[in-house]
Order: structure tokens, then sequence, then C-alpha cells
């Protein structure tokens, strides 16, 4: 069965400091792979995805994901974190499987908390 | 472009009534996709129309329901409702593809907060 993981439910880190949310996913067949961040009350926002080509994958707002194929990961880095990046992001995977595209399938979430 | 708008905000409904929730997508976009979002459970997939034909659906039980107009527009219904339905029900839209092949980005509406008392 596909399933998504997120490795931590509360990601916390300085203002300025390395931001790393960890993702992997399990497939029979090789997914389309996304990464989205919601502000409270509000919907979902794509910052990447990666459908095929280069592994390295640069977003918006300075974020950026590798896909590894033998880790099965997906994990979401910046350099530089900003009071701004506090949110709730969500890695989410999908399937080029005949009308299974419109699906997604999402992982728990990592709320990243950023102090001054 | 106006993005997707979900109506109403906010609903207050008591367990056994019904509820419908409105989607209107991106101009152009043909294809909506509902999930819902609770604390314990994450972000659900309940289901995805594609030209008025609903075409992937999620485990959900059959009270909840939903469908497409001509327009693109969708509507979801959940009847006799539940404590556990209160949740955030999220819509989103996309260019869609006739065989789906999931590599299209999805944009969300802000979302119905459901609240059952």
């Amino acid at each position: 069965a596909q399933s998504v993981t997120q490795l931590g439910s509360h990601v916390s880190v300085s203002e300025g400091a390395l931001v790393l949310l960890r993702c992997n996913y399990s497939s029979s067949v090789p997914p389309y792979l996304f990464w989205y961040v919601q502000y409270p009350n509000q919907g979902l926002q794509l910052l990447l995805k990666y459908t095929t080509g280069a592994t390295l994958v640069k977003g918006i707002n300075g974020f950026e994901a590798e896909f590894k194929k033998s880790e099965t990961s997906f994990h979401l880095t910046k350099p530089s974190a900003h009071m701004s990046d506090a949110a709730e992001y969500f890695c989410a995977v999908s399937f080029p499987i005949y009308n299974q595209g419109g699906k997604l399938i999402f992982g728990q979430g990592t709320e990243l908390s950023v102090k001054p | 472009k106006a993005g997707v708008t979900q109506t109403p905000r906010y609903l207050i409904k008591t367990r056994g009534q019904q509820v419908t929730l409105s989607c209107s997508p991106i101009s152009g976009h043909r294809s909506v996709s509902w999930y819902q979002q609770t604390p314990g459970q994450g972000l659900q997939f309940l289901f995805e129309y594609f030209s008025e034909t609903q075409r992937n659906k999620g485990n959900f039980p059959g009270r909840f329901s939903g469908r497409q107009f001509s327009n693109s527009r969708s509507e979801m219904n959940v009847s006799t409702l539940e404590l556990g339905d209160s949740a955030l029900y999220l819509c989103a839209s996309s260019v869609g593809q006739g065989t789906a092949r999931g590599n299209t980005e999805a944009f969300f509406g802000q979302g119905t907060r459901l609240t059952v008392v």
C-alpha cells in the first residue's frame, strides 16, 4: 500500500538556521512528490514538486527538495530559516496510474517553529 | 485569475443534520478533489471529479457524497452528521487530464470549517 511518513510532528529551529523536514514514501510504482505549506486557517500552497527529470527540485521561498529513489525519500530543506517560515508542512504523493492521478496521499504534517 | 473559492468558510450544524459545501475551481480547471482535514487523521482524500464524473473515491462512508456541474463547480454533501465529521474540508482544483497522470499542480481553497455539535 502506498503511504507517506513525515518524521517529526514538530520541528523547531532558530532564525537563520538550516531547515530540514523529512519525508519518506512507500510505493510500488514511482510516485510524483509534492511539498505543501499551510498557514493557520488557510488552505495548502504548493512549495515544489518532483515529477520527472532533475532530482533536486527548487521551489518558492528558497525551499528545495531532493528525490532519492534508493532511500525512498524527498526531504525538504532551506539554508536559512525566516520567521515567516513558521507553518505546517505536508509531504504528498500521487501516482501515474490511470485515473489515480487526481488523488494526493499526504503525510501527517510537520509543524515548523522558528525562534528569534 | 481568481483562486479556488469555497463557501461557506465556517459552518455549525447539529448531529443528524445534513450539510452541503460548495467549491468553485479556477477558471479552466476541470478536476476538483475534496479532502477532509482533522487533527487526528490528518488530510484524507474524499473524492475527485473530472468532467462531471466521479473518477476516484476515498475510504469514507456513503454519507459523504459529491457532484460536479457542467461549469466544473462542485458540491459535497454529508448526511446524518456525526460529531466526528467536524473538520476542515478542503477543495482542490487542477487542470486535469483525461488519464489523470498526477503531475499537474493542485490548487487548494481556504476550506470550509465544519463544526458538528
